[in-house]
């Protein structure tokens, strides 16, 4: 079945560290997005690409990064410059950039805390 | 800018009640699309339903029903004869074009329902 898979599940990060938080999918699309879920604050986009090798700055971007070499896979490297990193991390895809009546699909998340 | 707003931040209902969730959304657009996300306990968002700005029909999808109101910016969710599993976090989403960004989705805050057995 086509989908999006998101690992690990659950991920602790030490001060000072950087991790990377995979999403790959597998539904051949163009499009590719991250979101932060804080409680109370639905979902808050922090990075998207529309093709491969591309990809642009959302509404929360500092403190995080992002490679866009296959169109697989948008892996997520949350960097010790974001100073509140935990919270539960979304990945989507959708069909194509453009297409604003395409809904997005999701995967099940990693929930990140700080040790 | 476009804004989703979801008053209500949690529900409570005993099982086979009839439950509305409310949405209202702002923008500037007269093309745009609005959809209906579920998120379980699992967390993973489900696509429900999606209704374009130019379709105001009402509709139903077994015990889902979605009210699409353009003069009052709402999109609102009722779920009748509520079940133990409907108990999830509903999501509003608006999604817009721009020339610079492409398609996005604004997201509301979201409504925790909890359905009581």
């Amino acid at each position: 079945d086509g989908g999006i898979t998101q690992s690990p599940k659950y991920l602790f990060r030490k001060e000072g560290q950087n991790v990377t938080l995979s999403c790959e999918q597998n539904l051949n699309h163009d499009a590719m997005y991250w979101y932060r879920q804080d409680p109370g604050q639905g979902l808050r986009l922090i990075y998207y690409s529309q093709i491969v090798n591309d990809f642009q700055k959302g509404d929360i971007a500092e403190g995080y990064s992002v490679s866009r070499e296959k169109k697989e896979s948008f892996p997520l490297t949350v960097t010790s410059a974001q100073k509140n990193p935990t919270a539960f991390y979304l990945c989507a895809s959708s069909i194509d950039w453009a297409a604003v009546n395409q809904p997005q699909h999701f995967g099940d998340g990693t929930r990140l805390s700080i040790l | 800018a476009q804004k989703v707003t979801q008053a209500q931040t949690e529900i409570s209902v005993v099982e086979k009640e009839d439950v509305t969730l409310d949405c209202v959304y702002e923008t500037r657009d007269t093309t745009y699309y609005l959809f209906w996300y579920k998120q379980p306990p699992s967390g993973e968002l489900v696509f429900l339903i999606r209704r374009n700005s130019f379709d105001e029909q009402n509709e139903i999808s077994g015990r889902y029903s979605w009210n699409f109101q353009k003069s009052t910016s709402s999109f609102n969710f009722t779920i009748t004869a509520s079940q133990v599993v409907d108990s999830a976090v509903y999501f509003c989403a608006l999604s817009e074009y721009k020339e610079t960004s492409g398609s996005r989705l604004t997201f509301g805050e979201g409504t925790q329902l909890t359905v009581n057995p």
